[in-house]
């Protein structure tokens, strides 16, 4: 079975102090990690995806295979960061995505 | 290009009742996905569709169905609602069926009473 854990529902931080939202999944598969993201009153958007090994908005986000992690991180946080992310696992071979529970990241002037 | 959207945005209905919902994709896409969005169990995946053909279900009773078009549009059905069916239902459309970005709408926000 496929499951994604977001172990933090809430996480704030101050502007400028780094950031790490933590993400683990379970697939026994070959695993395909995205984060997506919620702005306030805006719809789910992908953030960014383990496959292009891209940093998006200051964020980036390694893959780590012996410990079934996908931590998103930045090292500054800035105040438009705020907002509610998702990480998520596509199943192989198909549109699938098994999302975790999501964590509300606050960024405080 | 449009986004996908999502139709109606917001429905109330009562217990027993059933509803259909509407997901236009983006231009040239054809693969639609449906998820529900609960405040207990988050972002769950219902189906899938390309090529008018359902390509995986996720684990939601036979109440829920779906259907695609030839045009790509995708309907959800539920019928017999029932309270806990009160969430947002999503709808993401992609390019094609594996390895590209889905898009997501903005949901339609359905209300059982």
């Amino acid at each position: 079975a496929q499951r994604v854990t977001q172990p933090e529902k809430l996480l704030s931080v101050f502007k400028g102090a780094p950031v790490e939202l933590k993400c683990n999944y379970s697939y026994s598969g070959s695993p395909e990690l995205f984060w997506y993201v919620q702005y306030s009153r805006q719809r789910l958007q992908l953030l960014l995806r383990h496959i292009s090994r891209e940093s998006i908005k200051g964020f980036t986000a390694d893959l780590n295979k012996g410990e079934t992690s996908f931590h998103l991180k930045k090292p500054f946080a800035q105040e438009e960061d705020s907002a509610m992310y998702y990480c998520a696992l596509r199943v192989q071979g198909a549109q699938k995505l098994v999302f975790g529970q999501g964590t509300r990241l606050t960024i405080n002037p | 290009k449009a986004g996908v959207t999502q139709t109606p945005r917001y429905l109330i209905k009562t217990r027993g009742q059933q509803v259909t919902l509407s997901c236009s994709p983006i231009s040239g896409h054809r693969s639609v996905s449906w998820y529900q969005q609960t405040p207990g169990q988050g972002l769950q995946f219902l189906f899938e569709y390309f090529s008018e053909t359902q390509r995986n279900k996720g684990n939601f009773p036979g109440r829920f169905s779906g259907r695609q078009f030839s045009n790509s549009r995708s309907e959800m059905n539920v019928s017999t609602l029932e309270l806990g069916d009160s969430a947002l239902y999503l709808c993401a459309s992609s390019l094609l069926q594996q390895g590209y970005e889905q898009y997501f709408g903005p949901g339609t926000r359905l209300t059982v009473t």
